[in-house]
């Protein structure tokens, strides 16, 4: 079965840092590779996906991830986070099929201290 | 707002009680998922509709639960003899036949 793992449960770090979230997946075939990310009282919201093409990919508000096929990563990067970066953040994997269906990672609380 | 609707947003209730929350996709979305989010975890799936038909079920989708999704349209998903296990985030989620997910706020479920 299809799983994902998010290695930091919560990562704290002063504006102006840079982040890197981890998420490793783990899959054989071709998948979909998605970053959301939920603010304090909303719902989740897509920040970056991955289909096909470059591994490189780039999202809203200045996030970028990079999908390394032979490592089954997909990390997540800022250079530079702010405060209203503060959110928990959802890696998450779709093998195809039917369904379409997503596997989420158990999220990372990111908390960034102006 | 075009987004995807879910209600109530919060319900409390006794053990035993049975408990409803609906979905109102986006527009012209045929498929449509639930999710259950609990602290410190992921949204877990629960099922699955294309159009009207429930195609997947997850085996965490106990003889308690049942969804619905009578005319392709709107969703809802019954908590039949609710158990404190329950108290959980209830997340929707439609996508126009692709393969991201749009998801709605939630239903947050507590049984006490």
């Amino acid at each position: 079965a299809q799983s994902v793992s998010q290695h930091n449960h919560h990562v704290i770090l002063s504006e102006a840092a840079s982040l890197e979230l981890g998420c490793n997946y783990s899959y054989g075939g071709t998948v979909n590779l998605f970053w959301y990310v939920q603010y304090p009282g909303q719902h989740l919201q897509l920040l970056l996906k991955y289909f096909s093409g470059d591994p490189l990919v780039k999202g809203i508000k200045g996030f970028e991830a990079e999908f390394i096929k032979s490592k089954f990563s997909f990390n997540l990067r800022k250079p530079s986070v702010q405060w209203s970066d503060t959110a928990e953040y959802f890696c998450a994997v779709n093998a195809g099929g039917a369904t379409n269906k997503l596997i989420f990672g158990t999220g990372t609380l990111l908390a960034v201290q102006p | 707002d075009t987004g995807v609707s879910q209600n109530p947003r919060h319900k409390i209730t006794k053990r035993g009680q049975n408990v409803t929350f609906r979905c109102d996709p986006i527009s012209e979305h045929n498929r449509l998922y639930w999710y259950r989010q609990t602290l410190g975890q992921g949204p877990e799936f629960l099922t699955y509709f294309q159009n009207e038909a429930q195609l997947e079920k997850s085996r965490l989708l106990s003889d308690r639960f049942s969804a619905e999704r009578p005319k392709g349209s709107f969703s809802t998903l019954e908590i039949q003899r609710t158990e404190q296990g329950d108290s959980a985030m209830y997340l929707c989620a439609s996508s126009p036949g692709g393969r991201e997910l749009f998801f709605g706020e939630g239903s947050r479920l507590t049984v006490l």
